[in-house]
């Protein structure tokens, strides 16, 4: 069974710059999350979608971040215009069913973006 | 809010020594509590988990043990290999619908 997909796994950009980051669940996972490690800090949440629909978006930081899952299948997190303290790596996470105590999360192996 | 405390590291350690990696929380009600790994190139996976006070989580050798009282969740492990280098992150969950939180992730390098 294939995991987590994430691409790219790099990505370096110019400050003002579009970034488009993908990423592909594992197939029959509804729930699909977004995490961000900004470097020396710890792995913050950023949203959760369920299908397509976004249930819980308060770990966004600001309005240049827009996520989509149209279809209810894989995701895109779009960072528009790309700022410097942007830079981190973007994690994405799936799960059958919306996380609980035995609920486990699988994460994809991340999208490491510079903003320079 | 939730929160969790670990140490930052980089921890380097020759192969058979001991490892503890420190993990203190901060949480409303009674969290679950997990260790993930990252090894190198790969996505973060869970490596253990406890769920109440005084659970033993254990996998591959590592331990930590749920400690309502200090509040804590150390991992341990008697005896490190290389294959253990990667980066350990510390977190909890706080039940109902919440987020899982995280800690700032400890990089460990076991040297041979």
């Amino acid at each position: 069974e294939a995991g987590v997909t994430q691409f790219p796994s790099h990505s370096v950009i110019e400050k003002g710059q579009t970034v488009t980051l993908r990423c592909d669940p594992i197939s029959g996972h509804d729930n699909l999350y977004w995490y961000r490690r900004v470097m020396g800090k710890e792995i913050k949440f950023l949203l959760h979608f369920v299908k397509e629909s976004k249930q819980d978006e308060s770990g966004m930081p600001n309005n240049r971040f827009l996520a989509e899952r149209t279809g209810g299948t894989y995701s895109t997190l779009k960072v528009q215009p790309a700022e410097l303290e942007d830079s981190g790596v973007y994690f994405c996470a799936s799960s059958l069913r919306a996380v609980t105590s035995s609920e486990k999360l699988f994460f994809g192996s991340g999208t490491q973006l510079s903003v320079l | 809010g939730d929160s969790v405390t670990q140490m930052e590291g980089p921890v380097t350690l020759s192969e058979e020594a001991f490892l503890t990696i420190n993990c203190t929380y901060t949480a409303t009600g009674y969290p679950s509590l997990f260790w993930y790994v990252q090894y190198p190139g790969e996505g973060l996976q869970l490596l253990l988990k406890a769920t109440k006070a005084d659970d033993k989580g254990s996998n591959k050798g590592f331990e930590a043990t749920y400690r309502k009282e200090t509040t804590s969740f150390h991992l341990e492990k008697g005896s490190v290999q290389v294959s253990d280098s990667a980066v350990y992150f510390c977190a909890l969950y706080s039940g109902g619908y919440q987020k899982v939180t995280f800690g700032i992730g400890t990089k460990l390098q076991v040297i041979p």
